[in-house]
């Protein structure tokens, strides 16, 4: 099965700093990478997916951008953090539509 | 946005009981998942379903994928408490087997 590498696993930065989240993939190729957002107690909002290296889909607008610059890692950036940009982020890959999850990075802005 | 509804947002339930939980959507999903997470975890695979009709259990889980394939039920016989958790559906559909999830099912289990 796959294993979903995610880090780092707690985050506080200030308003105005950049960020940079990184997910890497073992034990499957050409998966479909996504990354979800889940405020506290609520169910999760996917960002942004993609089917391949260099295809990235957004599904909010927002202060964050992804990438990907190799088939198995996923990075979710931004220039400047919101204090709203806070929350728990999971990055998921799914390979012939299973999904399986890294362990999520608890982002707080302050 | 949410393209799948799931119903209940929370449930409050002794011990032994059985639970049920239910997703229904207004497009057509080409498979059906149900995940359970962990506080400060991230989701884990608890059923993946492939086919309309299909029925599939997972130790005293039971899913069902939705004979439309618009819909989706879990139930969990006899819960015991660590049931505890959320409950989350999510489907794929469409070429590009987009996966989106369900509002949640809080589950509390009182001893």
């Amino acid at each position: 099965s796959q294993t979903i590498h995610q880090w780092p696993a707690t985050l506080v930065q200030p308003v105005g700093s950049p960020l940079s989240l990184e997910c890497t993939v073992e034990g499957t190729s050409n998966p479909n990478l996504y990354w979800y957002r889940q405020a506290a107690g609520r169910g999760l909002q996917l960002l942004f997916y993609s089917v391949g290296i260099g295809q990235i889909s957004s599904e909010v607008p927002q202060n964050l951008s992804a990438s990907r610059p190799q088939d198995r890692q996923f990075i979710l950036s931004s220039k400047k953090l919101l204090l709203s940009d806070s929350g728990f982020y999971l990055c998921a890959s799914t390979r012939n539509t299973e999904a399986f999850f890294g362990q999520g990075t608890r982002l707080t802005v302050v | 946005g949410q393209q799948l509804n799931q119903s209940p947002q929370s449930m409050f339930i002794q011990e032994g009981e059985d639970v049920s939980m239910n997703c229904t959507s207004s497009s057509i999903f080409n498979t059906w998942l149900w995940y359970k997470q962990d506080p400060g975890e991230g989701p884990v695979l608890l059923i993946a379903l492939y086919k309309a009709g299909e029925l599939t259990s997972n130790g005293r889980l039971t899913a069902q994928f939705g004979i439309t394939r618009k819909d989706s039920f879990l139930n969990i016989s006899a819960s015991i408490p660590s049931d505890v958790g959320i409950y989350f559906c999510a489907g794929t559909r469409g070429g590009a087997q987009k996966l989106v999830f369900g509002q949640g099912t809080r589950l509390t289990i009182n001893p």
